[in-house]
Order: C-alpha cells, then structure tokens, then sequence
C-alpha cells in the first residue's frame, strides 16, 4: 500500500527553524511531484509549497505567507521530501501534511496524504 | 487568489440521509475543482476530482457536479464515516484554494 510518513515536528521558538520529512514507502518518489499543506488548529487547509520531480526540473513554488523563509526540497536517494521552516512565527503552528501532487491540466489536486506532523511555535 | 465559499457551514443529519454540500468559486475554475473529507484526527481524503471523477477506491454514493463557479456534492445514504469535514479544493489558478469546510453532523 502506497504511504507516506512525515517525522521531524515539534515545539520551537519563535525564529527558531525546524526541518520535516516525509518518507514515501511501496512507491518511488522520483516521478512524483509533491506539496506541503497546512492546517492551523481548528483551522482548514492552507497549501504552503510544491516541488516538480527532478525530470520536470525540480521546481519549486511557495506561498505567499512562507515565502523566503520556507524551502522544500527532495532526494529520491532516500525516497524522502523536505520541508526546512526557518524564522518561524506562531502563526505557523499547524498540523503539516505532505501530499502528492497529481493532475492533467493548469495546477493539481492531492490524492494521497500523509498522517501529518505537528509543528508548534511558541513566543 | 480565487476564493471558495462553502455551505451550507454545518449540516445536521441522520444515517442513510442524502447530503448536498455546495462549494462557489470567485471566479470560474472551469471543471478544475476536488471534493475531500477529514474525519478527526486524519489527513484529508481525495473523494472527488475534476468536479466529477470518483478517486480510487471511492464508494458510488459520493458523486460530484458542477462547473464554472458553482459546485455540488452529493452523498447518497450517508455511512457513519461519513459524518466528517468536507473540502473542496480548485486547481485552475495559482495558489491552489480550498473552501473552509461543511461539517456533516448527526
């Protein structure tokens, strides 16, 4: 069964930085292109970044609130995606989800999800 | 940045009901939108993409319709698991959107 697993969350500080992974198992991350979504508490859905796979050039694309301060990144060596969170502010305290990303046409939707890692910031 | 509106914000019904969740648009998305649930605790749940193509694995009494600016899912009989959040989600402008979620409760 295709899944995939995301480690790495925890408390930090506000300006702190903290990196998360996302370990894809029953299937190669190579060809897959990947996101990074959001959820503050109680909160809905926030997409926060994407990356292409490295055969589509490994471009990346953020969101407004992250930008500059956000990277994602992948090395299909260990079938893992990365997020590194630098500068961090409360208001980025959310449950973070990686997902593929899928879709003929303009952008994509997300048909598979991992479990989520808690990320909390704290002032 | 295309914004989604959901109703109705909860909706209050028995097992075996049909549900019929709305999601507009901003401005027209084409066909380009997704439909999820998220029972508590777990990651979202692809049901539905391009306004109407069931994913894997999803049961029939889910179906999708819709384009341009207005969207509807309908649950037909309602399970147990489906008493859950649902988000629609559109694809056909940067930044991807999701709406802000119908509650389905008991």
């Amino acid at each position: 069964e295709e899944q995939l697993v995301e480690s790495g969350g925890g408390l930090v500080k506000t300006g702190g930085s903290l990196r998360l992974s996302c370990v894809a198992s029953a299937f190669t991350l190579s060809d897959a292109w990947m996101s990074w979504v959001r959820q503050a508490p109680g909160k809905g859905l926030e997409w926060v970044a994407h990356i292409t796979s490295k055969g589509a050039g490994g471009t990346t694309e953020y969101a407004a609130p992250v930008k500059g301060r956000f990277t994602v990144s992948r090395d299909d060596s260990k079938n893992t995606l990365y997020l590194q969170m630098n500068s961090l502010k409360t208001e980025d305290t959310a449950v973070y989800f990686c997902a593929i990303s899928r879709g003929r046409g303009p952008l994509y939707h997300f048909p598979l999800w991992g479990q989520g890692a808690q990320v909390t910031v704290s002032s | 940045e295309i914004v989604l509106t959901q109703s109705p914000v909860t909706l209050s019904l028995s097992p075996g009901e049909r549900a019929t969740l709305s999601c507009r648009a901003s401005q027209s998305v084409s066909t380009y939108l997704a439909w999820y649930r998220q029972k508590p605790g777990q990651a979202p749940r692809l049901l539905i993409s391009d306004a109407s193509d069931r994913a894997t694995d999803v049961p029939a009494r889910f179906s999708g319709s819709g384009s341009g600016t207005d969207f509807t899912l309908t649950i037909n009989s309602l399970e147990p698991e489906d008493f859950a959040v649902y988000y629609c989600q559109q694809r056909s402008d940067w930044p991807v959107t999701f709406g802000p979620g119908t509650r389905v409760d008991v």
